[in-house]
């Protein structure tokens, strides 16, 4: 099993806000900070948001972190056909000496 | 730009060995450390090896320690990952991933396109 837990899937309408919550433990998320990355279909994962809440240039405002003790969450506001894809968080695990990641939340926009 | 090749990947057979690739260009591949990562079919991401910049500390993941062997050449910009004694369940992408910045407990930033690797059963 993956070392951090997401839901399997989530969905909104188009211009909705949602949400998708990334749980972990203190050898993780209670200790590092948090990324997350999406991936489309076919493609591979692209860097959404680092340390929690910050966005890489490119990455529009619709996207926002969060975090609390061993906890995340990732917000889409606004939400667009484009969004329609997989999305992973992921932190540094000082157990495994390497990033644990969630096992994905399958976004559809309905 | 930033870009990561992957390459080596095909079909083997159960037991037999590996050794994927992974060419980097648009940045100082010698001052970063560098991940690989897989995804089985269907499946979601799981954290394979990592190595220092330098190739001085290297950590794996439980289910391939013991049989692969993470390595870079600086004076190359490449990334390598030798796979030894492969199991059905190594069948997936691999993708190699740069750690973003300087701190060793850097998730990647940027990943490349993966090498498919296949073991059938």
């Amino acid at each position: 099993q993956s070392v951090l837990t997401q839901p399997p899937s989530a969905s909104g309408t188009p211009g909705q806000r949602v949400t998708i919550s990334c749980s972990g433990s203190s050898s993780n998320i209670g200790s590092n900070t948090v990324n997350w990355y999406q991936q489309l279909p076919g493609t591979a994962p692209k860097l959404l948001l680092y340390s929690n809440n910050q966005r890489p240039s490119g990455v529009p405002d619709r996207f926002s972190g969060s975090k609390s003790g061993t906890s995340a969450s990732l917000a889409i506001s606004g939400l667009q056909s484009e969004d329609e894809a997989d999305y992973y968080c992921a932190a540094w695990d000082d157990s495994l000496n390497g990033p644990g990641f969630g096992g994905g939340t399958k976004l559809t926009v309905l | 730009q930033v870009q990561l090749v992957e390459s080596g990947g095909g079909v083997v057979q159960p037991g037999r060995s590996l050794r994927l690739s992974c060419a980097a260009s648009g940045f100082d591949f010698s001052t970063y450390g560098m991940h690989w990562v897989r995804q089985a079919p269907g499946k979601g991401l799981e954290w394979v090896a990592v190595i220092s910049y330098g190739g001085g500390n290297i950590y794996y993941g439980d289910s391939v320690k013991g049989r692969f062997t993470i390595s870079r050449d600086n004076s190359k910009n490449t990334l390598y990952l030798q796979m030894n004694s492969l199991r059905v369940e190594d069948t997936a992408v691999y993708y190699c991933a740069k750690k973003m910045g300087g701190d060793w407990t850097a998730c990647p930033d940027f990943w490349g396109q993966g090498t498919l690797v296949i073991v059938p059963s």
